[in-house]
Formats: structure tokens, C-alpha cells, sequence
């Protein structure tokens, strides 16, 4: 089955700074590439997505970008505020057989003063 | 507010015991996934049902069960519960049911075994 690997597993910047997460994937039929931040206790919050027929996709400070042949995908945030301080997860699903998404292990990132 | 809503917002029981978590997807989703979140296996797909017929199907235990009902809610049955079962449950909703389709979380369930 998909195994999705994201790293760092913490990052810490200074409120200003941007913040690049990196995720791969294992299998090439996947298509789908959400992000999710989710805060301490809350639900997991789609922040982004992009398909594998798109290059990159920005919303405002985030932006993903997408490498289908290395299987990579990564999260970039500009211009961070203490409140995009937050667990990212990323996450891949493959076409067909459903919509089931395998997620990385989480980033937790930290905005400091 | 993702428009998914989850009940009860916390459950604590002891081992053995069974327990039932309901989900109630978002108006007009006909897809509904459950996923538990753990400290050591983060967030791990169980299972979909889309319109009521199972979708597809994660590393769920034989020792849980769910189903999705004609007014597309959905339960997760959990029965003979230990001490490794305690985390967050987490229902979410999409419209469609294949690839691509946005998933909309709920609020969770928060299990506790003694």
C-alpha cells in the first residue's frame, strides 16, 4: 500500500521566516495531495491541496508544490505569524478503490517571537 | 466549523466494554471515513461508506464494526476494548467517493480505556 514519509518532524522559526515541510510518497498512482494543520485537541483543517496534473498551487502565504517524478511533495509557508503554529500533516490518495488517505506522521511547527 | 459533527465528544470506559461513536456527515456528503488518531500510529484510516455500501477499508480491527444508515450517518462500533484502543476517532465527510474528493473533518471523538 501508499506509505507517505514527511520530515521535519519539529521546526521551529522566527515569526517572519518561511517554513518548508517535505513529504514523499511511495506509490505513482496517487493523485491527490492534501495538507491539513491541525491544533492541540482540534480537528485536522484542509489548508491546501493540489492533483498531480498541477505543478504547484499558492493560497495567500502557503503554497504547495509537487515533483511526480520524484515523488515528492512539499508545504511552504511565508511570512509565518505565532498562529500558524500547529501540527501539518500531509497526505496522498490513490486513484481509485476509494478515497482513502494515508497521512504522514505529522510536523510540528513552532512560531517564535 | 467543518458542518461534520460527532458524538460524544468523550468516552471513557474500561476494558472489554463495547462503545458506539456516532457521525453526522455535512449536508449533501454521501461519503463518510473514520480515522484514529494515536500518539505512536498518528492518524490511520479504518474505513469508508459511501451511500450507505462500504468503500474501501484500512487496517481496522475485526474487533470493530461500522455502518452508514439511509439518512447517511454513520456509526463505529468498537467492542471487546483494551488499554491500546484509547485515542482520538475522527469522522469525516466528502461528497464524492473517489480520489480527489475533499475530505471535511469532525470534531472527534475522544476514547478513553481503563
Amino acid at each position: 500500500g501508499e506509505n507517505v514519509e514527511q520530515h521535519p518532524s519539529t521546526l521551529s522559526v522566527q515569526e517572519g521566516d518561511s517554513a518548508v515541510i517535505k513529504c514523499t510518497y511511495s506509490d505513482s498512482a496517487s493523485n491527490y495531495f492534501p495538507w491539513y494543520k491541525q491544533e492541540l485537541g482540534k480537528r485536522p483543517q484542509l489548508i491546501i491541496d493540489i492533483r498531480s496534473n498541477v505543478g504547484e498551487k499558492k493560497d495567500q502565504r502557503i503554497a504547495v508544490t509537487l515533483n511526480k517524478t520524484a515523488k515528492h511533495f512539499s508545504l511552504h509557508i511565508t511570512e509565518t505569524q505565532p498562529e500558524d503554529s500547529a501540527v501539518y500533516f500531509c497526505a496522498a490518495s490513490i486513484q481509485g478503490g476509494g478515497n482513502k488517505l494515508t497521512f504522514g506522521t505529522g510536523t510540528q511547527l513552532k512560531v517564535e517571537l | 466549523d467543518s458542518g461534520v459533527t460527532q458524538t460524544p465528544k468523550h468516552l471513557i470506559t474500561a476494558t472489554g466494554q463495547r462503545v458506539t461513536l456516532r457521525c453526522s456527515p455535512r449536508s449533501g456528503d454521501l461519503s463518510v471515513y473514520w480515522y484514529q488518531q494515536s500518539l505512536d500510529q498518528g492518524l490511520q484510516f479504518l474505513i469508508q461508506y459511501y451511500n450507505g455500501e462500504e468503500r474501501a477499508k484500512g487496517n481496522i480491527l475485526e474487533r470493530f464494526s461500522a455502518q452508514q444508515f439511509p439518512d447517511l450517518h454513520s456509526e463505529l462500533n468498537l467492542s471487546s476494548l483494551e488499554l491500546g484502543d484509547s485515542a482520538l476517532y475522527f469522522c469525516a465527510s466528502s461528497v464524492g467517493s473517489g480520489g480527489g474528493n475533499e475530505q471535511f473533518f469532525g470534531p472527534g471523538t475522544r476514547l478513553t480505556v481503563l
